[in-house]
C-alpha cells in the first residue's frame, strides 16, 4: 500500500518569506501526485498535481511543486508567502496498486505571521 | 472547475438519532463518490467509495449498518449515519469524481455534533 509522509506538521513563517513543505511517498513505478489546501471548516481545494510530464509543476495562488522520482518527494513551494496562505496543506499519492483510494499524508499546519 | 455541495453544512443532532447527509455534484455526472471523516487536526480517513448503481464498499473498520450510504444517481449520494453516538461526533467529507485518479472534486464538508 501507498504511504506519505508529510516531514513538518507545522511551519512557521514570517508574510512575503518564502516556504517550502516538505512530501515524501513510498515507491511505486507510476504515481499521480496532489497537493491539497484546507482552510478551516472546509473542504479541500487542489493546489496542484503531477500526473506526467514536466517534474515541475506550477499550481494556484502561486505554488508550485517539483516530483522527483529517485528521492520519492514533492515539495510545495511557494517564493513568498501571504497572511491568506495560512492553512492546513495535505500531500496525497495514488499508485498502481493504491485502486480506487488515494492516500493522504498528515497534514502541514502553514501559519503565515505579519 | 467542477462543484460539489454538500448539505447540510452543520448539523446537530441528539444520541439515538439519525442524520443524513448529501452530497451533490453540481455540473458534472460523478461516475464515483468519496465520503471521508476528519478528526480535529487529523488527515482523512476513506470511509467508503460509492458507484452510481451499486453498493458502496466500505473501507475496514467501518460499520455498513451504521454508516448507510447511497449513490442514487449520478449526481447524488447520501451518507446516514443511523443512531448516532457523540463519537460520531465529525467533520464529514465527499468527494466525486468522473476521472479517478486524475481528479477529484471535493465537498466544502459538514460539521455533525451529536449530543
Amino acid at each position: 500500500a501507498q504511504s506519505v509522509t508529510q516531514l513538518d506538521s507545522q511551519v512557521p513563517v514570517f508574510e512575503e518569506a518564502p516556504v517550502e513543505l516538505r512530501c515524501n511517498y513510498s515507491s511505486s513505478v507510476s504515481v499521480y501526485l496532489f497537493w491539497y489546501v484546507q482552510y478551516p471548516n472546509q473542504g479541500l481545494q487542489l493546489l496542484l498535481k503531477y500526473l506526467s510530464g514536466s517534474t515541475l509543476v506550477k499550481g494556484i495562488n502561486g505554488f508550485e511543486a517539483e516530483f522527483n522520482k529517485s528521492q520519492t518527494s514533492f515539495h510545495l513551494r511557494k517564493p513568498s508567502v501571504h497572511i491568506s496562505d495560512t492553512a492546513e496543506y495535505f500531500c496525497a499519492v495514488w499508485g498502481e496498486t493504491s485502486g480506487s483510494r488515494l492516500t493522504f499524508g498528515e497534514g502541514t499546519q502553514l501559519t503565515v505571521n505579519p | 472547475g467542477a462543484v460539489v455541495s454538500q448539505h447540510p453544512s452543520r448539523v446537530i443532532c441528539k444520541s439515538g438519532t439519525s442524520v443524513k447527509i448529501e452530497c451533490r455534484s453540481l455540473d458534472f455526472q460523478a461516475t464515483t463518490m468519496f465520503w471521508y471523516r476528519q478528526f480535529p487536526k487529523k488527515s482523512l480517513m476513506l470511509m467508503a467509495t460509492s458507484n452510481e448503481g451499486s453498493k458502496a464498499t466500505y473501507e475496514q473498520g467501518v460499520e455498513k449498518d451504521k454508516f448507510l450510504i447511497n449513490h442514487a444517481s449520478l449526481t447524488l449520494s447520501t451518507l446516514t449515519v443511523t443512531s448516532a453516538h457523540p463519537e460520531d461526533s465529525s467533520f464529514y467529507i465527499c468527494s466525486a469524481t468522473k476521472d479517478f485518479p486524475r481528479e477529484q472534486y471535493f465537498g466544502p464538508g459538514t460539521r455533525l455534533t451529536v449530543t
